[in-house]
């Protein structure tokens, strides 16, 4: 079906204000995974799911951000008490993983900018 | 540790010419390889993967890629440049195990000039 969906595709936030991210995956992925773009940096790994469970949360930069998963489709990022240098682009990515060579489809991401 | 690495931040290449993005990886195992292009304001958009045996790749958009296995290089190639090829590419290797993450090189922006 559709490729993968983000909302909103801008967030503007107070610091120390509370966002949430949604990504929705292409139907029948069970792999999903969000990356953070800061400006001018490349991609930077955050968590990657499998199904409704993470069993990679190695990126995840401080204990202010979580994600779940439910239903094995869509996913929420969440960045407790936001600092300003959460700004970034945060890109949602899902795969299905049945090979080595199977790409992530992205999708066009949320940007996220703390004031 | 699997890794890539763009040596390039910015190719500039004048419309109609050949261009080149390079790219070299390092890996424990067989490599699997990936182009990605990011336009302004969008996601990646997936380009090519390297197939084990090929070691000229083709993919969207007229792109190809050449696996140099001696080398350790995945460079981007394509004949004839547009303008509209202007935007940043991305190398990534997928990191061994099974979580299917890629890793990714800093991206190199290409420039195509009319």
């Amino acid at each position: 079906g559709a490729g993968v969906s983000q909302s909103p595709s801008n967030k503007v936030t107070e610091k120390g204000k509370d966002v949430e991210l949604r990504c929705d995956p292409i139907s029948g992925h069970t792999a999903l995974y969000w990356y953070r773009q800061s400006l001018g940096q490349g991609l930077e790994f955050l968590i990657y799911f499998q199904g409704n469970s993470a069993p990679d949360k190695s990126g995840l930069p401080s204990d202010r951000f979580s994600a779940e998963r439910t239903g094995g489709s869509v996913s929420t990022l969440t960045i407790q008490r936001t600092q300003q240098e959460d700004s970034a682009v945060y890109l949602c990515a899902s795969s299905f993983l049945g090979s080595n060579n199977s790409p992530l489809h992205f999708g066009n991401g949320t940007r996220l900018t703390v004031t | 540790a699997q890794s890539v690495a763009q040596p390039e931040d910015q190719v500039n290449v004048a419309e109609g010419n050949p261009l080149t993005v390079k790219c070299t990886y390092s890996v424990s195992g067989n490599p699997y390889l990936f182009w990605y292009v990011q336009y302004p304001n969008r996601g990646l958009q997936f380009l090519l993967k390297y197939i084990t045996g090929d070691n000229l790749v083709k993919g969207s958009y007229g792109f190809e890629a050449e696996f140099n296995k001696s080398q350790t290089s995945f460079h981007l190639k394509k004949p004839s440049a547009l303008v509209s090829d202007s935007a940043l590419y991305f190398c990534a290797v997928r990191e061994a195990g099974n979580t299917g993450k890629l890793i990714f090189g800093q991206g190199t922006t290409l420039q195509v000039k009319p």
